[in-house]
């Protein structure tokens, strides 16, 4: 159980367009689900937090136009890269979590490469 | 704010060695501790938690201790395999997020 999944898996698009990365909980209801961007060889950073039917809240420094995060049910957020630019370029987590306690388990989606020519 | 601080790597160990990877962390209060295991190419996959002081979580032969009194959960394997080989994140969660170490990359040969 606690099955993630994004899609895509891997993008390639040209500087200046948009792309849309989807994260779903295939088994269980995600009250809330987070967005990680991790550079090569490093840890995860923490773009922003999403809960159901609310607007994202974005760690400090990350553009919450540029990153758009849409929540619209309990089992699917996305994460719209708007005018991509090739800094944009990195892995794409996503995370879900069944309740809003710091104490349950979040679950890693299989990542997104995202790469701006 | 919250940190975590992981033994940097990359280690590399002889099939069925002793395998230890050190994690402290220091946060406000008394956060939930977490291990995840990340494959080449892949996601995240959690490894095992604990969320209190000297709870021991393990999994798959992996376990570590909630040490409160040296705020540590170090990660142990007693006899690591080829499979093992991976990069493994130690994480605490305090608040609405988790807060990551940098990574250790794990590399086992026979």
């Amino acid at each position: 159980g606690a099955v993630v999944s994004q899609h895509p898996s891997r993008v390639i698009c040209k500087s200046g367009t948009s792309v849309k990365i989807e994260c779903r909980s295939l088994d269980f209801q995600a009250t809330t689900m987070f967005w990680y961007r991790q550079f090569p060889k490093q840890s995860l950073m923490l773009m922003a937090t999403s809960n159901e039917g609310s607007k994202a809240t974005y760690e400090q420094g990350v553009e919450k136009d540029k990153f758009l995060i849409n929540h619209a049910s309990l089992t699917l957020s996305t994460l719209t890269v708007t005018s991509a630019h090739p800094e944009d370029s990195s892995f794409y987590i996503c995370s879900a979590r069944h309740g809003r306690a710091s104490t349950d388990t979040q679950y890693f989606g299989p990542g997104t490469r995202l790469t701006v020519l | 704010g919250d940190s975590v601080t992981q033994m940097e790597g990359p280690v590399t160990l002889s099939e069925e060695a002793f395998l230890t990877i050190n994690c402290t962390y220091t946060a406000t209060g008394y956060p939930s501790l977490f291990w995840y295991v990340q494959y080449p190419g892949e996601g995240l996959q959690l490894l095992l938690k604990a969320t209190k002081a000297d709870d021991k979580g393990s999994n798959k032969g992996f376990e570590a201790t909630y040490r409160k009194e040296t705020t540590s959960f170090h990660l142990e394997k007693g006899s690591v395999q080829v499979s093992d080989s991976a990069v493994y994140f130690c994480a605490g969660g305090g608040g609405n997020k988790l807060t990551f170490g940098t990574g250790t990359q794990l590399k086992v040969e026979l």
